[in-house]
């Protein structure tokens, strides 16, 4: 089941704007990942977090695995309409423990 | 390079009738697999995993079933699907810690 609590549930932007989004959970994880899913579509990963406090960059995606080991943030700046989907925060202990935040719904009006 | 295929992409089946969704891996060898449910709208369920041949782990109790037939293949299967099977279903790999690579996914529609 899902134990990373994600937010905010949507968004719905103005292309261009910046957007922000996080998971906490209460347990400590090992790696953190980002994903985003198109419609009809699997998860595609976009960032991965390996160590507390790294800060990491694709593009204009920037993430970061947080100093306790329970967050992570993803920011996309100055978005832009393909930028529109689901985004999952994942956290993982393991090889067979990945958990999975309840995703973010990102719209983008241009 | 490592790709995963995954089919059918969608499916709509009778209450009551079997289900068989396969996906393989390729370009790896003794990969970690897995099956996901996403309910509408909603975030990823795990369901089974296999670390090797004819090893399955459940995580939920439910009307499906999984197996691994061969190192790169993995099966979700079920004897009777009822209306509450519908949902998107995704097959996944790893090989390490470096995160899950998904497949396409088959949406599945009971009615």
């Amino acid at each position: 089941g899902q134990q990373l609590n994600q937010s905010p549930q949507s968004m719905f932007i103005q292309e261009g704007e910046d957007v922000s989004m996080n998971c906490t959970s209460s347990s400590i994880f090992n790696t953190w990942l980002w994903y985003k899913q198109d419609p009809g579509e699997g998860p595609v990963l976009l960032i991965a977090l390996y160590k507390a406090g790294e800060l990491t960059s694709n593009g204009r995606l920037t993430a970061q695995f947080g100093i306790t080991r329970k967050d992570s943030f993803l920011n996309i700046s100055a978005s832009i309409p393909s930028d529109v989907g689901i985004y999952f925060c994942a956290g993982l202990r393991g090889n067979n423990d990945m958990r999975f935040g309840a995703g973010t719904r990102l719209t983008v009006k241009p | 390079s490592q790709t995963i295929h995954q089919w059918p992409a969608t499916l709509v089946q009778p209450v009551g009738s079997p289900l068989s969704l396969e996906c393989t891996v390729e370009g790896t060898s003794n990969p970690n697999l897995y099956w996901y449910r996403q309910a509408a709208g909603r975030g990823l369920q795990l369901l089974f995993y296999s670390v090797g041949i004819g090893q399955i782990s459940s995580e939920v109790p439910q009307n499906l079933s999984a197996s691994r037939p061969q190192d790169r293949q993995f099966i979700l299967s079920s004897k009777k699907l009822l209306l509450s099977d519908s949902g998107f279903y995704l097959c996944a790999w790893t090989q390490n810690n470096y995160g899950y690579t998904f497949g396409s996914g088959t949406r599945l529609t009971v009615v």
